[in-house]
């Protein structure tokens, strides 16, 4: 059962540039959120896409935007880099049931993937 | 503003011995609350969790402690291997949102021989 992928995992780019970050769930969830996790910080949440929708989103600038595919995959776009987005941005996913505030037992939690490392020049 | 706290940026134990790991938050919102354990080039792997309406969950060596007065919680790892050396994040989130997680800066555990 493959768990939760991202590509790439690691990008260069230039201030300016726009960028597409990639998340495939892990198989059964349907809701993912996305985290950035700037050096010696915790993640921070962005925002979250569930039915192709963006659910809830985190205190990030309309630069980061996203998209969520039929099949549960999503995308993270950030336009007109800046320095200060070096970081590593994390994808999770969930099933639906957490969302909606469902049963919380700790046995249906968000599942990260690796991340993806952006540096900005 | 930094809503879920963790003052302590590491933390060395001897193997075997127990390695106790703090958090503090701010939101009363929040009701739920969850460990997690990252090893580098990783993604935050999920480890335990707590409901409020409890003030302690156990899971083999791992226990979580909750004390919703001093808005408190505490990971307590007994024996203390080390194999759990890695950054141990602790992370909250609200009623009626469950998976928008809030995270803490995080602990780096080191456990020696």
């Amino acid at each position: 059962d493959a768990g939760v992928t991202q590509s790439p995992t690691h990008l260069i780019k230039t201030r300016g540039q726009q960028v597409t970050l990639r998340c495939s769930p892990k198989s059964g969830h349907d809701t993912v959120s996305w985290y950035q996790q700037a050096l010696g910080q915790g993640p921070q949440f962005i925002f979250q896409y569930y039915e192709e929708e963006e659910r809830q989103r985190g205190n990030f600038p309309d630069r980061f935007s996203g998209h969520q595919f039929p099949n549960y995959s999503s995308e993270l776009n950030v336009n007109a880099l800046l320095l200060g987005d070096s970081a590593l941005y994390l994808c999770a996913s969930s099933p639906y049931l957490l969302l909606a505030g469902g049963p919380r037992d700790g046995k249906e939690t968000q599942y990260f993937g690796p991340g993806t490392r952006l540096l900005v020049l | 503003d930094q809503q879920v706290k963790q003052n302590s940026p590491s933390l060395s134990v001897q193997e075997g011995r127990i390695s106790i790991l703090n958090c503090d938050y701010t939101n009363s919102m929040f009701d739920y609350f969850l460990w997690y354990k990252k090893y580098p080039a990783e993604g935050p792997t999920f480890l335990i969790s707590i409901s409020s309406i409890k003030d302690k969950n156990e899971d083999g060596r791992f226990t979580v402690f909750l004390n919703k007065s001093a808005k408190h919680l505490s990971l307590h790892i007994v024996p203390s291997q080390p194999g759990d050396s890695a950054v141990y994040f602790c992370a909250a989130s609200p009623t009626g949102t469950a998976s928008k997680l809030t995270f803490g800066t995080g602990t780096r555990l080191q456990v020696t021989l």
